[in-house]
């Protein structure tokens, strides 16, 4: 079955820091692999996602995202926090195969970046 | 601007009482879905449609119900027999057999049952 994993609840960045959102999946099949961003009180909407091809994913906002598979892996990061960036971001993985298209969340991670 | 709008944005009802949360798009999308936020729990697949008429049962079915019968629109009836439906509800829909299509969200419905 397949599963996401993302590491650490909660982060906390000074403004100007490097942002780091860690993001661990398991799939018996190529993944689709999406980030989120969640403005309190508000939907999700899409940073960036990887379906296939370059390994390296540019997304709105300045953030980025590498899928490496060899660690199963899809970290979201952004050289630079700013305190517009607080907010809760989540990591999904699309199901494949059938008719049926369902997508396992991460519980998300709460971004926290301070003065 | 095309879009999901979510009514009402708060909503408060008393326990025993069956709700209805309003979905509509003006996306032209065919899948439409409903999922539950609850604090440190992530996303859990409520309901999904995939074409008028027709819907699945997601990972919480239990004590809700949904009808699809026109395409732009996907309400959610949170019934008395949900024994916790204090929570944040989220709609979002997507193209049809994408698999890589993100979906789109509403703003979502706070109901709280007191």
């Amino acid at each position: 079955a397949q599963s996401v994993t993302q590491l650490g609840s909660h982060v906390s960045v000074s403004e100007g820091a490097l942002v780091l959102l860690r993001c661990n999946y398991s799939s018996s099949v190529p993944p689709y692999l999406f980030w989120y961003v969640q403005y309190p009180n508000q939907g999700l909407q899409l940073l960036l996602k990887y379906t296939t091809g370059a390994t390296l994913v540019k997304g709105i906002n300045g953030f980025e995202a590498e899928f490496k598979k060899s660690e199963t892996s899809f970290h979201l990061t952004k050289p630079s926090a700013h305190m517009s960036d607080a907010a809760e971001y989540f990591c999904a993985v699309s199901s494949t195969g059938g008719n049926n298209r369902k997508l396992i969340w991460g519980l998300g991670t709460s971004l926290a970046v301070n003065p | 601007d095309g879009g999901i709008t979510q009514s009402p944005k708060y909503l408060f009802r008393k326990e025993g009482q069956n709700v209805t949360l309003s979905c509509e798009q003006n996306l032209n999308h065919d899948a439409m879905y409903w999922y539950r936020q609850d604090p440190g729990q992530g996303l859990r697949l409520i309901y999904y449609s995939q074409i008028v008429n027709d819907f699945q049962k997601g990972d919480i079915a239990e004590g809700y119900s949904v009808s699809r019968e026109k395409k732009e629109s996907f309400p959610l009836t949170v019934t008395s027999a949900q024994k916790n439906p204090t929570a944040f509800y989220l709609c979002a829909s997507t193209p049809l057999g994408s698999y890589n299509s993100p979906l789109h969200f509403g703003n979502g419905t706070r109901l709280t049952v007191t």
